[in-house]
């Protein structure tokens, strides 16, 4: 098992550009999870899709971000225009569906590195 | 809202000396608090959560909900547990997903 998978690895743009991101998640898993980890911080949920849905898209800045996950497995996150704050990795969780007093594990990606010029 | 507080950025101890990574949170509901790890080149992975009361690599972890903390601990600190450890937090509530993280703190183990 390959567990979550992340392309590509690391991506370095210039201003203004765009640029995509790309996950898979762990086969069976129904949600799926990007965060965002600034240097120096924890990671911070950008938006969680269960299945093709977009449930929880509240802290997605949405005026340059967007992402979709059409047929309800892999997903791609894209930013447009990039600007230098994004600079940061963002990382792609799974988990099994939540249950409502129950906690599934997320598992991690190994993240993209963006850098900005 | 909910808050994590880690107040080391770095922790730096003997091997054999004792751990203590301290987490403490903000939240008015009830808590679910996880410690995640992520060893060098590798990926975030869970370490463990309070609700299985369990003991993984010799790390414990109790949740005193009177000083609204959560801290890692271990007896004696091998080389092998250098990492970056991060404390998160979830709503126990129905509904909840959202894990909240602390900015880590990174525990050097000196041989």
């Amino acid at each position: 098992e390959a567990g979550v998978v992340q392309s590509p690895r690391y991506k370095i743009i210039e201003k203004k550009q765009p640029v995509a991101f790309w996950c898979n998640p762990i086969s069976g898993h129904n949600t799926l999870y990007w965060y965002l980890q600034n240097l120096g911080q924890g990671p911070e949920l950008l938006i969680r899709y269960e299945n093709e849905e977009a449930v929880d898209d509240s802290q997605l800045p949405k005026d340059r971000f967007s992402a979709e996950r059409l047929k309800g497995v892999d997903s791609t996150l894209k930013i447009q225009p990039a600007e230098l704050g994004d600079s940061a990795v963002y990382l792609c969780a799974s988990s099994p569906r939540d249950g409502p007093s129950s906690y599934n594990e997320q598992f991690f990606g190994p993240g993209t590195r963006l850098t900005v010029l | 809202a909910q808050r994590v507080t880690q107040p080391e950025k770095l922790l730096s101890v003997f091997k054999g000396a004792p751990v203590e990574l301290k987490c403490n949170y903000s939240y008015s509901g009830s808590p679910e608090l996880f410690w995640y790890v992520q060893y060098s080149r590798q990926r975030l992975q869970l370490l463990l959560r309070h609700i299985s009361r369990e003991s993984i690599k010799g790390f414990t972890a109790d949740l005193n909900k009177g000083e609204t903390s959560f801290h890692l601990k271990k007896p004696f600190a091998q080389e092998e547990d250098s990492a970056m450890y991060y404390c998160a937090l979830k709503d126990s509530g129905a509904g909840s997903y959202q894990l909240t993280f602390g900015k880590g703190t990174k525990l050097s183990v000196i041989p």
